[in-house]
Parts: structure tokens; C-alpha cells; sequence
């Protein structure tokens, strides 16, 4: 049972642009979440994270949006940069459980 | 500072057999997490271990198992081999154990485990 789901395999943006990538999850008990970006032959690597407390936090061109009602949150890069091309993951967890990840999404930042 | 090793890095083993994956963590590191990465599958949990304990376990089969040594390392086996079994294998390793400090976990390259 997928707990936290990637439903968008991939995206492609054109640099500059904004990208949206999005997460959903089915247990109301997560209260943390993560975002790891992934290059390949490279494990992953942590990038931002929120608190369910939160609805948003923002580092740099990052910003995690977290909307608990909808039991969703989202990842924006903007300006999106040939850099970024990766797998992006979004994770969830709760106490001091392990983390639970999403299948991924593969972005693509076309120059 | 030294990352997280994994080694091997690839590996290819045939069905019903047997296999030791090995991962040292960052110096100072006592919680190493294992997870299985499959296309379509994402990151799946298999166990973590923290000083020498294990913590949590995901849902594998027991074919799946795991140690941690008194210097942090930690090894996973995987016993009777299926095809099914071919993915990369990622441990991650953090100053302490769950899942809220691994916004401190740092992830290995890993080892592609492929069965035929």
C-alpha cells in the first residue's frame, strides 16, 4: 500500500520557468515531510523539508507548499535551471518512524 | 568527511542464490537505514538499525535481513534470490535513529543488485 504517492512519473519545464512537482499521501498521522532529489548513479540527496505545523517553507528557488486538508503538498523550483534535472522523491513520516517515500518524478529542465 | 560507502557497487547473482550488501556510514553516524529502489516502486523501507538494534522494519519478506556492528556498519542479506529481487539498494546513514532526523541522512551511491 503506496502511503505517499508521486503521481506524475515525469515533467518537463523550460528553463526559467516554474516547476510544480506534486505529492499526495494517505496517512493523517504523517506530520513531516521531505524532498530529496536524485542524479543518476548518485544516491539522494535531502533538499527541503516541512512540518505539518507549516503550509509553506522556502530555501533559495525552493519552496514546499503543504496543504494537510487535501493531504497534499507540492514542490516549486523557480527559475527552474538545466541543474535541476533529476528524480525528485517526496517522503513522509511520523514520530520517530521511518521514512515512507513517493515512486518519484523525473524532471527534465530543457535550456 | 568521508560519505556513505556502499559496496559492492554492482553485483550480479543468480536466482536462489545468496547475497551480502555492506554499507559504512559517516564517522559519528549510529542509525543506517536500508531501502530497496525499483522503477515504479520508489524507495521502499526494509529495516533500520541503531546502535547495534533493529528499530524499525518495513514489509519484506524475511528473506530480507539485516545486522549492525559496533562500529556502525551494517550489512543486508538477501537469502534464496528472485528475479524479482533486482534493484538498487540504498542505505542511508544519520546521527540518529527515525525518520524526522533524516533530514540529516545522507544516502549512499548504492549497489545494483541484478538476479538472473
Amino acid at each position: 500500500d503506496q502511503q505517499v504517492k508521486q503521481n506524475s512519473p515525469s515533467l518537463s519545464v523550460q528553463e526559467g520557468r516554474i516547476s510544480i512537482l506534486n505529492c499526495d499521501y494517505t496517512n493523517s498521522m504523517f506530520d513531516y515531510f521531505l524532498w530529496y532529489k536524485k542524479y543518476p548513479a548518485e544516491g539522494p540527496t535531502f533538499l527541503i523539508s516541512i512540518s505539518s505545523i507549516k503550509d509553506k517553507n522556502e530555501d533559495g528557488r525552493f519552496t514546499v507548499f503543504l496543504n494537510k486538508s487535501a493531504k497534499h503538498l507540492s514542490l516549486h523550483i523557480v527559475p527552474s535551471q538545466p541543474g535541476d534535472s533529476a528524480v525528485y522523491f517526496c517522503a513522509a513520516t511520523s514520530g520517530a518512524n521511518n521514512l515512507f517515500f513517493g515512486t518519484g518524478t523525473r524532471l527534465t529542465v530543457i535550456p | 568527511k568521508a560519505g556513505v560507502t556502499q559496496t559492492p557497487r554492482y553485483l550480479i547473482k543468480t536466482r536462489g542464490q545468496q547475497v551480502t550488501l555492506s554499507c559504512s556510514p559517516i564517522s559519528g553516524h549510529r542509525s543506517v537505514s536500508w531501502y530497496q529502489q525499483t522503477p515504479g516502486q520508489g524507495l521502499q523501507f526494509l529495516f533500520e538499525y541503531f546502535s547495534e538494534t533493529q528499530r524499525n522494519k518495513g514489509n519484506f519478506p524475511g528473506r530480507f535481513s539485516g545486522r549492525q556492528f559496533s562500529n556502525s556498519r551494517s550489512e543486508m542479506n538477501v537469502s534464496t534470490l528472485e528475479l524479482g529481487d533486482s534493484a538498487l539498494y540504498l542505505c542511508a546513514s544519520s546521527w540518529a535513529p527515525g525518520g524526522r532526523m533524516n533530514t540529516e541522512a545522507f544516502f549512499g551511491q548504492g549497489t545494483r543488485l541484478t538476479v538472473v
